[in-house]
């Protein structure tokens, strides 16, 4: 079956700081991969989406960047954090060909607070 | 305008009874699909039901059920016999096709709290 792991958990950085979370998926191949911000009280927003090794998309635009090193491994970096980019931070994971590719599957987050 | 409306920012039931979290959407995109997450205080957001547009029967799984009414462009979740594990926070989201995008987008609604009382 198919896990989706984040890392860290809880992170606390000062602002003006670089950032990089990671997350990495097992037992599929060629998956869909998505970063998601959820601010307090919120819904989710989708930060970048990946198709494919070294292929990613932004959706808005600010002070993150994502990157697509391995098939399974989708990370999301920023140089110089700001106060703003305090949040929940959530990876995603969907079949990239056959039955139900529009399906996503959600990794257990991570919880960023600058200060 | 929201593409996404849930208008119910927190709902009460009591322990073993049924309770409907409303759902409404807006799309001119023939082909969309809706899914429901449940995201428990750990965060994590974890899939219930999906609903295709082309689906002719309400989607089921388990005590979940899809109450889809594509006129009305809503798609409410039911929760049968609730229990104290489904106290939560509940978001309803549509698939897109984004052309070109090679993948499928997800837009989320802003979220139910769920509180089963015991």
């Amino acid at each position: 079956s198919q896990t989706i792991h984040q890392w860290p958990a809880t992170l606390v950085q000062p602002v003006g700081s670089p950032l990089s979370l990671e997350c990495t998926v097992e037992g599929t191949s060629n998956p869909n991969l998505y970063w998601y911000r959820q601010a307090a009280g919120r819904g989710l927003q989708l930060l970048f989406y990946s198709v494919g090794i070294g292929q990613i998309s932004s959706e808005v635009p600010q002070n993150l960047s994502a990157s697509r090193p391995q098939d399974r491994q989708f990370i999301l970096s920023s140089k110089k954090l700001l106060l703003s980019d305090s949040g929940f931070y959530l990876c995603a994971w969907s079949p990239g060909t056959g039955a139900r590719t529009d399906t996503q599957y959600f990794g257990p987050g991570t919880r960023l607070t600058v200060l | 305008a929201q593409k996404i409306t849930q208008t119910q920012p927190g709902m009460f039931v009591q322990e073993k009874e049924a309770v409907t979290l409303d759902c409404t959407y807006d799309t001119s995109d023939p082909s969309y699909g809706l899914f429901w997450y449940k995201q428990p205080s750990s965060g994590e957001m974890i899939f219930l039901i999906y609903q295709g547009s082309y689906d002719q029967q309400n989607a089921t799984e388990g005590r979940y059920s899809l109450n889809f009414q594509k006129a009305r462009k809503s798609a409410n979740l039911v929760i049968s016999a609730s229990q104290l594990g489904d106290s939560a926070m509940y978001f309803c989201a549509m698939r897109e096709i984004k052309s070109g995008a090679g993948s499928y987008q997800l837009t989320f609604g802003k979220g139910t709290k769920l509180s089963v009382i015991p």
